[in-house]
């Protein structure tokens, strides 16, 4: 049971436009959220991160957004550059003693045409 | 400064071998955590330690699978007597604190498990 879901594989957008990615959550006790970003053989990179506290956080080019009455996140990138097509993780962490623990959607292949 | 380091980079084993898997951490971090990566899923998470404390090894798929980080630097994740799905990117990662600030999590590139 998946229970941060990412319904799109892959998105592919041209640069200088902007790239829309989207997570869905299902369990209710996720408190915080992040989006890691991956290269080909590398370990995911911290993004950004929102707590359930704020519906915003904007840091440069990227800008998350919580929707919690719909379990629903987005990480906008504006402008997309070439160098930002990677694959990108959805995470949320639980409140309680097991923050730490992450839970990750599947991951979107991001594509920024030139 | 050095970031997370995992060897090998590439391990191939064959059914029923036993390996392990080596991760180093950023140092002074006080949280080590491994995941597990099939291929076309995300990190899947497998152990949590705080020094040498293991804290929560809730993720291990079998009682094939034992952590450790008798130290509280160096971890070493041992699979025993491999299984083909046990083929995935074996991801480790540290961070500063383990609790409050749990999204700083630095990863390492990974080692590729392939069982035949």
């Amino acid at each position: 049971d998946q229970q941060v879901k990412q319904n799109s594989p892959s998105l592919s957008v041209q640069e200088g436009r902007i790239s829309i990615l989207n997570c869905d959550y299902t369990n209710s006790m996720f408190d915080y959220f992040l989006w890691y970003k991956k290269y080909p053989a590398e370990g995911p990179t911290f993004l950004i991160s929102i707590s359930s506290i704020k519906d915003k956080n904007e840091d440069g080019r990227f800008t998350v957004f919580l929707n919690k009455s719909a379990k629903h996140l987005s990480l906008h990138i504006v402008p997309s550059q070439p160098g930002d097509s990677a694959v990108y993780f959805c995470a949320a962490s639980p409140r309680g003693g097991s923050n730490y623990k992450l839970t990750f959607g599947k991951g979107t292949l991001l594509t920024v045409n030139p | 400064g050095a970031g997370v380091s995992q060897s090998p980079r590439y391990k191939v084993a064959k059914r029923g071998q036993d390996v392990a898997l080596r991760c180093d951490p950023i140092s002074g971090h006080v949280s080590l955590f491994w995941y597990q990566q099939a291929l076309g899923q995300g990190p899947e998470f497998l152990t949590y330690f705080q020094n040498e404390a293991q804290l929560d090894k809730s993720g291990l798929p079998s009682d094939r699978f034992f952590a450790e980080r008798p130290e509280g630097s160096v971890s070493t994740l041992k699979i025993q007597r491999t299984q083909q799905e046990d083929s995935a990117v074996y991801l480790c990662a540290s961070s500063l604190t383990g609790t409050f600030l749990s999204y700083e999590q630095y990863f390492g590139p990974g080692t590729r498990l392939t069982v035949t």
